[in-house]
């Protein structure tokens, strides 16, 4: 099973981020979201889709159908620039398998 | 406040095993709906899940890496540990633990290893 992720993704300050992962009838598991800043640890933003932990901010949100999980960002800061994975159980191959992260510029 | 903290050696070399250890403070280890999980990343293989393990024994492994990896946890010293044997180059990575409650939701600060 293999995860996809875009590798890079830059917009502008108060913009809407759309960060995306794909993998074969990904919306049949469950989506989790990983924020890393660089020489920091990932850092859980999203997980079981769209359930945000304590003290994520409400402009983070998630969905997954189909194909697609989505991690969405909207009115994105310079301090969300980092480096976003998502991360599933294969329970085919009984193993986390994480995408391989998609680098968010905001400029 | 669950904390996690990640030791080892620095330095490894090939063909030896690795030993690390993750403490954790804050929490329990023997929740049974934990399980305590090492990740690493590389810059070639990016994030890589290991093993993770559970207080009673039970095990889950990464069919990667084959029969190289061992994890345990030790409840009473609120350990978990992971040996990696015959290192080499592509080891080279930095090491974390993780507590795996629905996700891997809290992690170490992590520990660099080098293979050389």
């Amino acid at each position: 099973y293999v995860l996809t992720q875009p590798p890079s993704l830059s917009l502008a300050p108060g913009k809407t981020a759309t960060l995306t992962c794909e993998g074969n009838h990904i919306g049949y598991k469950r989506v989790h979201w990983y924020q890393q800043r660089p020489g920091q640890a990932p850092r859980l933003v999203m997980y079981y889709d769209n359930d945000r932990p304590s003290g994520i901010p409400e402009r983070f949100s998630g969905s997954n159908s189909g194909d697609t999980a989505t991690l969405t960002v909207k009115r994105v800061e310079v301090g969300d620039e980092a480096d976003y994975y998502c991360l599933v159980w294969d329970s085919s191959s009984d193993r986390w398998l994480f995408g391989g992260g998609t680098t968010l510029t905001v400029l | 406040q669950v904390q996690l903290q990640e030791s080892g050696p620095g330095l490894v070399t090939p063909s030896e095993t690795l030993s690390l250890t993750c403490t954790v403070s804050g929490d329990s280890v023997n929740t049974d709906s934990d399980y305590w999980a090492w990740i690493r990343q590389t810059p070639g293989r990016g994030l890589e899940w290991i093993a993770s393990g559970h207080h009673s024994g039970k095990t889950l492994h990464n069919p990667s890496f084959k029969s190289r990896v061992n994890i345990s946890v030790d409840a009473s010293k609120k350990q978990i540990s992971l040996t990696l044997t015959s290192v080499n180059a592509a080891d080279t990575a930095v090491y974390w633990c993780a507590r795996q409650k629905a996700a891997l939701d809290v992690w170490g600060l992590g520990t660099t290893v080098i293979v050389s």
